[in-house]
């Protein structure tokens, strides 16, 4: 089975532009999940979709957004660039979503690694 | 709140000594706890995972932990350590009180000395 993608691996954005992240998860999981990491701050998570629905969302700001679409695959989407938000986005994916009695095991992709100017 | 500590930002050992990476959490409750690593330059990898049965947990790569509520600790070991062992090592918890959400402690880098 090929693993989660993520596309592309390496942005460099201005302050100012939007950015939008894409996901492909592991063939038959529906569940996504996006996480930011940065040297600062460690892995902090941003949210999580299942269904097409988010269920789940972190103390982020409001430009950062999200969707899913039928096919499970996800994006994200950053408005507004500011500096801070220079980040390794990591993308998991699993069977079902989190929650009690689910332990499934989160797959995560290679990154994308965005740089803002 | 939640929370996860992971003592030591860096551990080094030399190849074939014993790796400890300590990991301590807070819960009110019994979370299920986590441990990842990540290579350079790659996503994070499911090392092993405790979800309250046995306590003691073996996962890849010879790595194993033990949750001991008494301590709320969940500290990772492997009895001999490999020169591919060198990455970053995160351990995570979820619980209800976060809605199942992973947080994340803030990694250890393990070196590895020849």
């Amino acid at each position: 089975k090929a693993g989660v993608t993520q596309t592309p691996r390496y942005l460099i954005k201005t302050r100012g532009q939007q950015v939008t992240l894409s996901c492909s998860p592991i063939s038959g999981h529906r569940s996504v999940s996006w996480y930011q990491q940065t040297p600062g701050q460690g892995l902090q998570f941003l949210f999580e979709y299942f269904s097409e629905t988010q269920r789940n969302k972190g103390n982020f700001p409001g430009r950062f957004s999200g969707r899913q679409f039928s096919n499970s695959r996800s994006e994200m989407n950053v408005s507004t660039l500011e500096l801070g938000d220079s980040a390794l986005y990591l993308c998991a994916s699993s069977l079902r979503p989190s929650g009690v009695g689910s332990t499934d095991t989160q797959y995560f992709g290679p990154g994308t690694r965005l740089t803002v100017l | 709140a939640q929370s996860v500590t992971q003592l030591g930002s860096h551990v080094s050992v030399s190849e074939g000594a014993l790796v400890l990476l300590r990991c301590n959490y807070s819960s009110s409750v019994p979370p299920y706890l986590f441990w990842y690593v990540q290579y350079p330059n790659q996503g994070l990898q499911l090392l092993l995972k405790y979800t309250s049965a046995a306590t003691l947990v073996k996962g890849i790569n010879g790595f194993e932990a033990e949750f001991k509520k008494s301590e709320t600790s969940f500290h990772l070991t492997k009895p001999s350590a490999h020169m591919r062992d060198a990455a970053e090592y995160f351990c995570a918890v979820s619980e209800e009180d976060s809605n199942y959400q992973l947080i994340w402690g803030a990694g250890t880098k393990l070196i590895i000395k020849p």
